[in-house]
């Protein structure tokens, strides 16, 4: 079975620019998330998609920060203006239920942006 | 918020002791918690989950949960080089579908 797959694996750019990232789920799980990992802390949900839908963004900067899940398959993460504190691996992940379980809820390698 | 504590370490341990990381949380109704290990630069990986008070054994890994106490530990026996990363504990609140991470243990087991 094919991981969750994310590109690209490692960008930087200047303070103010956007950047954009992409991932694509393990076939068939229905639950997307994106957290923000900044260094030396656990994982924060930024947003939970259930197919195309949003379930939870309570916790996305919705002023730089935004997402979306076409057709309910892949997904791409945008910061728009990007501000030095985003500097962080932004990792997906995904799973078949909707309720974390655990189960089957599994990590993408990440995306380490460095903001300069 | 939804509070998930651990102490930061570094833990160290020889090889072949015995690794014990624990994590408190603040949501009391939390159903389901779950142990994640992150090598450097790398994805968390799961190792093990737990939903009902007491332990529950996998290999060398012993998860335990004290809900009363709100308290989750993980120990790890016999513990090998291969085991030094940081460990994450991550909490399922009572509401909404979402972990709650702390902000992990770093383990270094010395040869």
């Amino acid at each position: 079975e094919a991981g969750v797959a994310q590109s690209p694996r490692y960008k930087i750019i200047e303070k103010r620019q956007s950047v954009a990232f992409w991932c694509n789920p393990i076939s068939g799980h229905a639950t997307l998330y994106w957290y923000q990992q900044i260094l030396g802390q656990g994982p924060k949900l930024l947003i939970q998609f259930q197919n195309n839908g949003v379930v939870d963004d309570s916790q996305l900067p919705k002023d730089r920060f935004s997402a979306e899940r076409l057709k309910g398959v892949d997904s791409t993460l945008k910061i728009q203006p990007a501000k030095l504190e985003d500097s962080a691996v932004y990792l997906c992940a995904s799973s078949l239920v909707s309720r974390g379980d655990g189960y089957g809820y599994t990590f993408g390698s990440g995306t380490r942006l460095t903001v300069v | 918020q939804k509070e998930v504590e651990q102490n930061s370490g570094p833990l160290s341990v020889p090889e072949g002791a015995i690794a014990s990381l624990n994590c408190t949380y603040s949501d009391r109704g939390s159903q389901s918690f779950f142990w994640y290990r992150q090598y450097s630069g790398k994805s968390p990986e799961l190792i093990m989950f737990i939903y009902s008070n007491g332990d529950k054994e996998d290999g060398r890994f012993t998860a335990q949960l004290n809900k009363a106490s709100q308290y989750v530990s993980l120990l790890i026996r016999d513990s090998q080089p291969s085991d030094s990363a940081t460990y994450l504990c991550a909490v399922n609140p009572s509401t909404g579908n979402q972990f709650y991470f702390g902000t992990g243990t770093s383990l270094t087991v010395i040869p």
